[in-house]
Order: structure tokens, then C-alpha cells, then sequence
């Protein structure tokens, strides 16, 4: 089955401790993101990947760090999470070209104490 | 840059009545736009997308949207709403090439007995 896989799918940590949240897609597509969604702000991009070494900031990337060694994986690492890091993540893949369908993960909720 | 205006925060209908959701887009060659749908807890659904060609698209779930380059508008119609519809939806816009895709903030649909 095509998907995008993310873990974790909760997590609750402290302030300052670093945490990677792990993203998968088995389509073999190239493009892949990052998004935040937090009530009223709808979704907001942090990061993009083009390709395998390709990434891109995104419109709000502050506090994260992403890295693409490989095409089907595309982690997203806070090194030192704080409060209103607090969200709910989503993590996408979509093959080459702008109007190709963008294939969503299916969340992760994260809260920083 | 694009960009995507969702005007409607919250919507209510009543069980079997029609709906409409608005999205206007900016962009200054023919657009790609999308039209995804977020049930409660769950990550983002593709339900119809337009490239070009009939300005009205049909998608999944009983929904339909029309393209107007006039009005920029990409509106969501459904007939008659199910209570499963109940959810967010989003309105995106993308562009030639690998740029990111642009979301608006979301409407929110309450579906009423």
C-alpha cells in the first residue's frame, strides 16, 4: 500500500531535549515536506526536500533541522524543543512537478512541557 | 508567490443541504489547485485537484468543484452533506515546477441533524 508513515504518531517531552521525528513514504518521490498545523494558522511549511541532499527552508524553519540521506526517508529533528514547538506535525511526500497530488502522513502530536 | 484565501473560518450546515465552500487563489499563470479534506484526527485527504481542461472536477465522496480564472475561485460543492462530511477542509494552489504547494487556513464544516 502507498503511504507515509511517521513516528511517532505522540509524543509529550521537556523543554530542551532533543527528538527526531522519523518520516517514510514508499512511492519513491522525490519531494517530500514538513508542515505544522496549529489552530487558526491552518498549514504552515517548515521544511522541503527536492531530492536526496536537496533540502529547503520552508516559511516558518526555526528550531528544526531536517536531513534526506535516502529518498524514502525525511527526518525532522528539534534539537532543543520549546513550548511553542507544541503542534501537530505532518510530514508529505509527492513526485516530481507541481501538479502532481501531495501524499500526507498521518500526524504526529507533539507537546513540549 | 501564490497564494490561497479561505474566507469561511467555520461553516454549519444542516444534514442534506448544500454546500459551498469558498477559496480564492493568487497566481499569475494557470494555477494547479487542490482541494483535501482533514477528518478528526486524521492526516489530509486528497479529494479532487484541477490541472486543466473542464473548469468543473469531480472527486471523491459526492464532492465537485468549479474553476473561475475570472473570480480566481476554486469553490467546493457538495449537493447534499452527510454527517460523515464533518471535518476541515483545505483549498492549496500550486505552481509549475517543484515550488511548494500554498494552503489556505482551512474551513471548518459542522454538519447539523
Amino acid at each position: 500500500e502507498a503511504q507515509v508513515t511517521q513516528n511517532p504518531r505522540y509524543l509529550i517531552t521537556v523543554t530542551g531535549k532533543k527528538l527526531t521525528v522519523t518520516c517514510s513514504q514508499n512511492m519513491n518521490h522525490e519531494y517530500m515536506s514538513w508542515y505544522r498545523q496549529d489552530p487558526g494558522l491552518g498549514l504552515r511549511q517548515i521544511y522541503y526536500s527536492m531530492n536526496v541532499e536537496v533540502t529547503d527552508k520552508g516559511d516558518v524553519p526555526e528550531g528544526y533541522k531536517v536531513s534526506r540521506k535516502e529518498k524514502r526517508n525525511f527526518p525532522l529533528i528539534l534539537e532543543s524543543p520549546s513550548p511553542n514547538q507544541t503542534s501537530l506535525y505532518f510530514c508529505a511526500s509527492r513526485s516530481r512537478g507541481g501538479g502532481n497530488e501531495q501524499f500526507f502522513g498521518p500526524g504526529t502530536r507533539l507537546t513540549v512541557l | 508567490a501564490q497564494s490561497v484565501t479561505q474566507p469561511d473560518i467555520h461553516i454549519t450546515v444542516s444534514e442534506g443541504a448544500s454546500l459551498e465552500l469558498r477559496c480564492n487563489y493568487s497566481y499569475g499563470a494557470t494555477p494547479y489547485l487542490f482541494w483535501y479534506v482533514q477528518s478528526p484526527g486524521q492526516g489530509l485527504q486528497l479529494l479532487l485537484k484541477y490541472f486543466s481542461g473542464d473548469t468543473l472536477v469531480q472527486g471523491i465522496k459526492g464532492f465537485e468543484a468549479e474553476f473561475k480564472r475570472s473570480q480566481s475561485s476554486f469553490n467546493l460543492r457538495k449537493p447534499s452533506v452527510h454527517w460523515s462530511d464533518a471535518a476541515e477542509y483545505f483549498c492549496a494552489v500550486g505552481a509549475v515546477g517543484n515550488t511548494p504547494l500554498v494552503f489556505g487556513k482551512g474551513t471548518r464544516l459542522s454538519v447539523i441533524a
